[in-house]
């Protein structure tokens, strides 16, 4: 199964763009990309996937590189509002998701 | 809509005690899936559904029976609770596809003794 590298945390300044890397070097050809965030001690919450295009929605984007190894994502203007666990998720198969320990966000006013 | 509810949101038990952990979710999701999470870990896959009848297990099932009988309800039942079990468990459901996106219910906070 494929799994993922994350750091551990990060801090970001309120207003500034949150990059946050994820390294999956083995993934298949036909897993897709997840990230989730968890807040506090709340249930995770869907943030965007991709397979192989870069993608975009109303909370982030999600760049994957050409060979599939890695993506980064990114939460163009972090509020303090974004200050979460951030889990880069290879799905296997239709529901078997593979979490790792996440990326502690911090952003700083 | 509610969304995915699980009851009770804590519950502290004995060794060897058992106890059944309510999961719901009113969005007619095929799919449902029980998680744990340790401290300062990410959530591990116990057991899964894809639909009424059909169970299966995930990465750490053992100490753990689901059954699915309805659409909406998959609990989580410990026969004999150990203190290795001492966790946060999350339920979430979804409809399948490529998009396959997860909704976490709140979590129950359960430690055993």
């Amino acid at each position: 199964d494929a799994k993922t590298t994350q750091p551990t945390s990060m801090d970001c300044a309120e207003g500034r763009a949150a990059n946050l890397p994820c390294n999956h070097s083995t993934i298949s050809g036909n897993e897709y990309v997840y990230w989730y965030r968890q807040i506090h001690s709340q249930g995770p919450q869907y943030i965007i996937h991709g397979l192989k295009n870069n993608e975009t929605n109303e909370m982030a984007s999600l760049i994957i590189t050409e060979d599939r190894k890695s993506s980064t994502l990114i939460l163009p203007h972090a509020t303090l509002r974004d200050t979460a666990v951030y889990y880069c998720i290879v799905r296997v198969g239709t529901y078997k998701y593979i979490f790792g320990t996440g990326t502690r966000l911090k952003v700083l006013a | 809509n509610a969304g995915v509810t699980q009851t009770p949101k804590f519950q502290v038990l004995k060794t060897g005690q058992s106890m059944t952990l309510q999961c719901a979710q009113d969005m007619n999701h095929e799919y449902m899936s029980w998680y744990r999470q340790d401290p300062g870990m990410g959530l591990r896959l116990i057991h899964y559904s894809v639909g009424a009848g059909i169970t299966d297990q995930g990465e750490v099932p053992n100490g753990y029976n689901v059954s699915r009988s309805t659409t909406e309800d998959f609990p989580l039942r410990l026969l004999s609770a150990a203190p290795s079990q001492t966790s946060v468990y999350f339920c979430a459901s979804s409809t399948p596809g490529h998009t396959d996106t997860q909704y976490f219910g709140p979590g129950t906070r359960l430690t055993v003794l």
